[in-house]
């Protein structure tokens, strides 16, 4: 069956530390994979995008990565800061089709 | 200008009562989704409107769940004879037919269910 797993529940970091997420997807052949940030009581903010045939997309201190060979993307928080603190969710859309399919998100926690 | 809105903020009912959910777009936008998100789990896909088109209904899980947009534009997601397990937050989103790879979401409805 299709499966789209996010490393750890919660991560806990030190501000200036790079916070790094993992999304791997198995049985799923997506067209693009999106990241968005979800802050307690709020709706799902899209952050970046990156398509099956990018390797790298940046977005001022945010990184993401897809490997298709690997399944799996990833998420880097750089020079982290306690505003960075919420859910990050990833979520994955197959070719001809707009339905996202996310995971069940990693919280992340930027210690002062 | 406007996000996405969504209305009640919250709602708490009584197992077999009906609940309606509402959903303003963005202006404009003419892709319309339905999500719900359960305690500890990622979103998962209910309805999606584009336009005239027939909507696609292949998430809704049973045949007590229901939605309708009118006029193109506001949504309404009909939850009849709730049970428990359909407390959960539902989430509205809206996206430009020119963009539709960027969703738009509201803040949600949470939904409990006694």
């Amino acid at each position: 069956s299709q499966k789209i797993e996010q490393n750890s529940e919660a991560l806990n970091i030190q501000e200036g530390k790079t916070a790094t997420l993992t999304c791997n997807y198995t049985n799923y052949s997506p067209a693009y994979l999106q990241w968005y940030r979800q802050d307690p009581g709020r709706g799902p903010v899209f952050l970046l995008l990156i398509r099956e045939n990018e390797k790298e997309k940046r977005k001022e201190r945010l990184k993401v990565t897809f490997d298709t060979t690997l399944k799996q993307s990833l998420f880097h928080i750089t020079a982290s800061q306690p505003a960075d603190s919420a859910t990050y969710l990833c979520a994955l859309v197959r070719s001809n089709d707009y339905k996202l399919s996310f995971g069940a998100g990693t919280t992340v926690t930027v210690r002062a | 200008g406007a996000g996405v809105s969504q209305s009640p903020s919250n709602k708490v009912t009584e197992k077999g009562k009906d609940v309606e959910l509402r959903c303003d777009p963005i202006s404009g936008h003419t892709a319309l989704y339905w999500y719900r998100q359960s305690l500890g789990q990622g979103l998962e896909f209910l309805i999606y409107f584009q336009g005239n088109s027939a909507p696609d209904k292949s998430g809704l899980p049973s045949d007590r769940f229901s939605a309708e947009r009118t006029g193109g534009s506001v949504s309404t997601l009909t939850i009849q004879r709730t049970q428990q397990e359909d407390s959960a937050v539902y989430l509205c989103a809206s996206s430009p037919r020119n963009s539709q790879e960027t969703q738009y979401f509201g803040p949600g409805t949470r939904l409990l269910v006694l």
